[in-house]
C-alpha cells in the first residue's frame, strides 16, 4: 500500500513568517493529494488539495506544490497568523480508488 | 460540514468487553472509513467500505470488525476491547471518483480500562 511520510512533526514560527510542511509518498499511482487542518479537539477539515495534473495551487495565504517525479508535495503558509496554529495532515490517494493514506501530522504553532 | 455524525462521542469501557461505534452520514457517499488517531501516528486506517456490504481492511485492522448494511451507516466493533485500543476514532466519508474530498465526523474518544 501507499506510505506517506511527513516532516517536520512540530514547527514553531513567528507571526508573519512563512511555514512549510513537506510530504513524500511511495505509490506512483497516487494522483490526489489533500491537506487537512485539525484544530485542538476538532475534526480534520480540508484546506487545500491538488491533483497530479497540476504542479501548484494557491488559495490566498495557502499554497501546495507537487513534484510527481520526486514523489513529494508541500504545503506553504505565508504571513502566518495565530489562528493557523493547528495540526496539519497531508494525504495521498488514487482518486478512483478507495483508500486515503495520511501522514503522521505536523503540529504548527504560530507565536504572536 | 457534510452531514456525518459519530456516536457515542465519549466512552469508557472495561477490558474484554465488546464495543460498537456508529458513523452516520446523510450525503449518500459511497465510501466510508474508520481511522484511529494516536500521538505520533497521525490517522491510521482501520477499515473502509466502498459500498453496502463491501468492506476491506486497512493498515491496523487487527481486533476490529466493521459492517455496512445501509449506505448511511458504518459500524466499527471492537470484539474484545484492550487497553491498546484506547484512542480517538474518526469516521470519514466521500462520494468517490470526482468527489474526492473526505469529510470527517466529530470523533469518538474511547478509553479502555
Amino acid at each position: 500500500g501507499e506510505n506517506v511520510e511527513q516532516h517536520p512533526s512540530t514547527l514553531s514560527v513567528q507571526e508573519g513568517d512563512s511555514a512549510v510542511i513537506k510530504c513524500t509518498y511511495s505509490d506512483s499511482a497516487s494522483n490526489y493529494f489533500p491537506w487537512y487542518k485539525q484544530e485542538l479537539g476538532k475534526r480534520p477539515q480540508l484546506i487545500i488539495d491538488i491533483r497530479s495534473n497540476v504542479g501548484e495551487k494557491k488559495d490566498q495565504r495557502i499554497a501546495v506544490t507537487l513534484n510527481k517525479t520526486a514523489k513529494h508535495f508541500s504545503l506553504h503558509i505565508t504571513e502566518t497568523q495565530p489562528e493557523d496554529s493547528a495540526v496539519y495532515f497531508c494525504a495521498a490517494s488514487i482518486s478512483s480508488g478507495n483508500q486515503f493514506y495520511f501522514g503522521t501530522g505536523t503540529s504548527l504553532t504560530v507565536i504572536p | 460540514d457534510a452531514g456525518i455524525t459519530q456516536s457515542p462521542r465519549h466512552k469508557v469501557t472495561e477490558t474484554g468487553t465488546p464495543v460498537t461505534l456508529r458513523c452516520h452520514q446523510t450525503e449518500n457517499h459511497r465510501y466510508m472509513y474508520w481511522y484511529r488517531q494516536d500521538p505520533g501516528h497521525g490517522l491510521r486506517l482501520i477499515h473502509y467500505s466502498y459500498g453496502v456490504k463491501d468492506t476491506d481492511k486497512g493498515e491496523v485492522s487487527d481486533g476490529y470488525s466493521v459492517s455496512r448494511s445501509k449506505t448511511e451507516d458504518f459500524l466499527l466493533t471492537l470484539e474484545s476491547a484492550t487497553s491498546s485500543q484506547t484512542s480517538v476514532y474518526f469516521c470519514a466519508s466521500r462520494g468517490g471518483m470526482k468527489n474526492t474530498e473526505a469529510f470527517f465526523g466529530q470523533g469518538t474518544r474511547l478509553t479502555v480500562v
